[in-house]
């Protein structure tokens, strides 16, 4: 059973272009969570989502940031028009049921330039 | 409102020095969590506690619901086991709270 996983690894962007990160949850997992760390500082809370439905958002910047969960395929993390402060790591996360244990993906290094 | 504390900040220890890792939080709550973080930047879950005390190795995972607290333990450290190590609560809406983390450094 391969782990969460989460691409791409490292992504380049120049100020002003859009970012797409993806995460593919373990098998059988329907509950999806992005984290986002900023340099020098602790991990916080981004989305929780299941399949096809945003749970809580609460912690995502309500301006040019997105997030879906598709029936099919991975989740998407979207960040339009990137600002030299979007950059960070952003991990995803991924559990088979409410209160379960969270496993976390490798995480996207995301470095706007 | 929802907090988490580390404690201490930073440690340094010897290779084999029993290493204890604090975390205190503000309200009740339905899980802790004990991630490490490595120096590449993966984050590996270790624990998952709602009550009592858990053991994985020389890991070992103890909350007391009553005083808020909780720590993590390892027996023998090893330089293997530097990292970073993050406490996570769950306040019983699905979302994580983090503490900042405490940084391990086990010198041979």
């Amino acid at each position: 059973n391969a782990g969460v996983m989460q691409n791409p690894r490292h992504l380049v962007r120049r100020r002003g272009q859009e970012a797409r990160l993806r995460c593919s949850p373990m098998k059988g997992h329907s509950h999806v969570y992005w984290y986002r760390q900023l340099p020098e500082e602790g991990l916080k809370f981004m989305v929780y989502l299941q399949k096809e439905n945003i749970i809580d958002e609460s912690g995502m910047p309500k301006e040019r940031f997105s997030a879906e969960f598709p029936k099919e395929g991975p989740s998407i993390l979207r960040i339009q028009q990137v600002v030299r402060g979007d950059s960070a790591a952003y991990f995803c996360a991924s559990s088979p049921k409410l209160g379960d244990t969270q496993y976390f993906g490798p995480g996207t290094r995301l470095t706007v330039l | 409102k929802n907090e988490v504390e580390q404690s201490p900040q930073n440690l340094t220890a010897q290779e084999g020095e029993f290493i204890t890792i604090n975390c205190s939080y503000s309200v009740g709550i339905s899980a802790l969590h004990w991630l490490q973080q490595h120096p590449g930047g993966g984050i590996v879950s270790l624990f998952m506690l709602s009550s009592g005390k858990k053991k994985h190795g020389r890991l070992i995972a103890t909350i007391n619901i009553q005083e808020k607290h909780s720590s993590l333990h390892i027996t023998a450290s090893h330089p293997r086991d530097s990292a970073v190590y993050i406490c996570a609560v769950d306040f019983g809406n699905e979302k994580l709270t983090f503490g900042t983390g405490t940084r391990l450094t086990i010198i041979p």
